[in-house]
């Protein structure tokens, strides 16, 4: 079992609330990752970063930003949440280098704006 | 941009059986590709990666090969059992492995 960690697992919030959700790792892992994934489709890439202080956006805008403070923490925060930002949202982290830059995936959260 | 595509369809085989999943993959030429195991309401789970110059990869049960030619990749489970049973997604990677392209995963059901 990974020990990547995501709280809340599920969130029903109502629309222009702000939210956070975190993800956390005790792996040690430089590169963590933000996906977001709707049912029977692909992971889409949000968010990453190299380390402490790096973030980059990944292919697929997203309304979100991020926070890399301390390697073990990667919150995901969204200013004000609308309907369409209704989707699991999932965090991964891997090391920063060497093969086979496998990717360690918390259990996600179910996120719903009502 | 980049597309993958895995089979459209839910894969249904007989246990003992051998599945075989398919990932192609066009604009794109990935130095990696890997294989993840997702149950439901669960993050994927890394299974094996195959590099561009590799043409196959075993592990235990777990087969995978790798065609940069034909831009595919066949997954083959072998002697499936019904705890085989899950999505499993393809993922791309560059060299540096900082960016990582999934397809939409293949749903396996193996029948007792």
């Amino acid at each position: 079992e990974a020990d990547i960690y995501q709280t809340p697992r599920y969130l029903v919030i109502g629309t222009g609330k702000k939210i956070t959700l975190e993800c956390s790792q005790t792996m040690g892992h430089d590169k963590m990752y933000w996906y977001q994934q709707d049912p029977g489709m692909e992971l889409h890439l949000i968010h990453y970063s190299y380390g402490v202080n790096s973030t980059e956006k990944g292919d697929l805008s997203s309304e979100s930003t991020v926070s890399r403070i301390r390697t073990e923490h990667f919150p995901l925060t969204l200013e004000s949440a609308r309907p369409s930002h209704t989707s699991q949202y999932l965090c991964a982290s891997s090391e920063a280098s060497a093969e086979p830059y496998e990717q360690y995936f918390g259990p996600g959260t179910r996120l719903t704006v009502t | 941009s980049q597309k993958i595509e895995q089979n459209s369809e839910a894969l249904n085989i007989q246990e003992g059986k051998t599945a075989t999943l398919t990932c192609n993959y066009t604009n794109y030429s990935p130095a990696y590709l890997q294989w993840y195991r997702q149950d439901p309401g669960r993050g994927p789970v890394f299974l094996l990666l195959i590099r561009e110059n590799e043409k196959e990869k075993r592990k235990e049960r777990l087969k995978v090969t790798f065609d940069t030619t034909l831009k595919q990749s066949l997954f083959h489970i072998t002697a499936s059992q019904p705890a085989d049973s899950a999505t499993y997604l393809c993922a791309l990677a560059s060299g540096t492995g900082n960016q990582f392209y999934f397809g939409t995963g293949t749903s396996l059901t193996v029948i007792p």
